[in-house]
């Protein structure tokens, strides 16, 4: 199992340019997250899905936007980037409605909006 | 509102020197706590989970504990390789919204 996969690992965007971000899991999991990390402020949740066709909002979703067709992807999309999206994401599976269950992080994007 | 405080922001040990990591928190019903190790540019790698006051968990040199307002994570005789930011997040029982810490910063000299 490759676990949960994220493309690019690095971004450099100009002011109100968009892009989407990948993320994929072959284990079979209901529940994806998007985070992102900023210095000192910890990890943030942005949206998250508790199955395929179902997202919500999590503690900071404005700018971005989700879907999710399948079990397997959960891509995060920047309709228009700002400087103040640059930070470091992370996309997060796990099984079940993610109640008692372990996320599995991927290994993260480092965006850079100048 | 749901909240996560990790104390001390950083912590320096020399090789060998036991400490603990406080994760104080405030949610309206625990589903779940967790514990994880994130190394430099790289994405966190799950630890522990404790579900209830009084639960310990252990894995080599750490040991996680969990009472209804905090959780521990003590690091006995810590190595250079126990160097990290460790990570603390709860699931309230209401809802699918994790919370994190801002984390703890543990830096081990041999």
């Amino acid at each position: 199992n490759a676990g949960v996969t994220q493309t690019p690992k690095f971004q450099v965007l100009k002011t109100g340019q968009s892009m989407t971000l990948q993320c994929a899991q072959d284990m079979n999991h209901e529940y994806m997250s998007w985070y992102r990390q900023d210095p000192g402020m910890g990890l943030r949740l942005i949206h998250y899905s508790v199955g395929a066709g179902i997202t919500d909002q999590g503690e900071v979703p404005n700018g971005y936007n989700v879907s999710r067709s399948t079990t397997e992807d959960f891509p995060l999309r920047l309709l228009s980037a700002a400087p103040s999206q640059t930070s470091v994401y992370f996309c997060a599976s796990s099984n079940g409605q993610g109640g008692t269950d372990t996320q599995y992080f991927g290994p993260g994007t480092r965006l850079t909006v100048l | 509102e749901d909240q996560v405080t990790q104390s001390p922001e950083a912590l320096r040990l020399q090789e060998g020197e036991s400490s603990s990591l406080n994760c104080s928190y405030t949610v309206s019903g625990l589903r779940g706590l967790f514990w994880y190790r994130q190394d430099p540019g790289k994405g966190p790698e799950f630890l522990f989970t404790l579900y209830s006051a009084g639960e310990e968990k252990e894995k080599e040199r750490l040991k996680a504990t969990l009472t209804k307002k905090e959780s521990f994570l003590h690091i006995t005789a810590p190595k250079p390789e126990d160097s990290a930011t460790y990570l603390c997040a709860v699931h309230p029982a209401r809802g699918g919204k994790f919370q994190f810490g801002a984390g703890t910063q543990v830096v081990v000299t041999p």
